[in-house]
């Protein structure tokens, strides 16, 4: 079948090395950000979020920077383990929405044992 | 997968003929979302709602319209579906609307033939 993963920008990393995901963001209103995990055939899961009046915020072996200056936004992942193959998505409340997330197109990350 | 339920799973149909796909939640979330999401294109918007008879247009709503007469069910419906409309659709939920994270069903993937 179809997979998310056609047309994405990749990042092949080995097991155990640390990764970098990047997402530019559009709107400089934007005042909540997240990263979303998206395993092949199932919804995407809620990695971690970060609200604009911080710019750095770490979870379980993951880190989010966020750099309202050039509207960018990153992922890090440490100790990248097989498990952590999947397309990651980066999403914005587009200009303080209260409403909605706008989503980015994705990146496919593959780990190789 | 936070509550959410979404009904079927798999489904093909013929064009012209109407389809109705179901977002079931048991989470009390006031908001609820239906987003496509196709190669290349990663997930788009296509209603939202924001509270019982409460929906807005999203980026991508032709062809389709939606209904919540309850909190915990949202409905889309295609009029007439069209080749076009093959995709897999995800619902989603949410506590804060764009201000906080929203949360996934298993999606449902609809073939137009």
């Amino acid at each position: 079948g179809e997979s998310v993963g056609l047309h994405l920008p990749t990042l092949s990393v080995q097991e155990g090395d640390n990764s970098i995901i990047n997402c530019a963001y559009s709107n400089s209103a934007s005042d909540y950000f997240i990263w979303y995990k998206q395993e092949s055939g199932k919804g995407p899961q809620f990695i971690i979020d970060i609200r604009s009046n911080m710019d750095k915020r770490q979870g379980q072996r993951v880190t989010v920077l966020l750099n309202k200056t050039v509207k960018h936004l990153s992922l890090q992942i440490a100790a990248t383990q097989p498990g952590d193959s999947a397309v990651y998505f980066c999403a914005e409340n587009s200009g303080g929405s209260n409403y909605k997330l706008t989503f980015g197109k994705g990146t496919l990350l593959t780990v190789n044992p | 997968d936070a509550g959410i339920t979404q009904s079927p799973r798999h489904k093909v149909t013929e064009t012209g003929t109407p389809v109705t796909l179901r977002c079931h939640q048991t989470e009390n979330h006031r908001y609820m979302y239906w987003y496509r999401q196709d190669p290349g294109h990663g997930l788009r918007l296509i209603h939202y709602s924001y509270g019982v008879k409460d929906t807005d247009k999203g980026e991508v709503s032709d062809g389709y319209s939606v209904s919540r007469s309850k909190t915990e069910d949202f409905l889309l419906t295609l009029e007439s579906a069209t080749s076009s409309q093959t995709s897999v659709y995800f619902c989603a939920i949410s506590e804060g609307g764009g201000n906080t994270e929203a949360f996934f069903g298993q999606g449902t993937r609809l073939t137009v033939v």
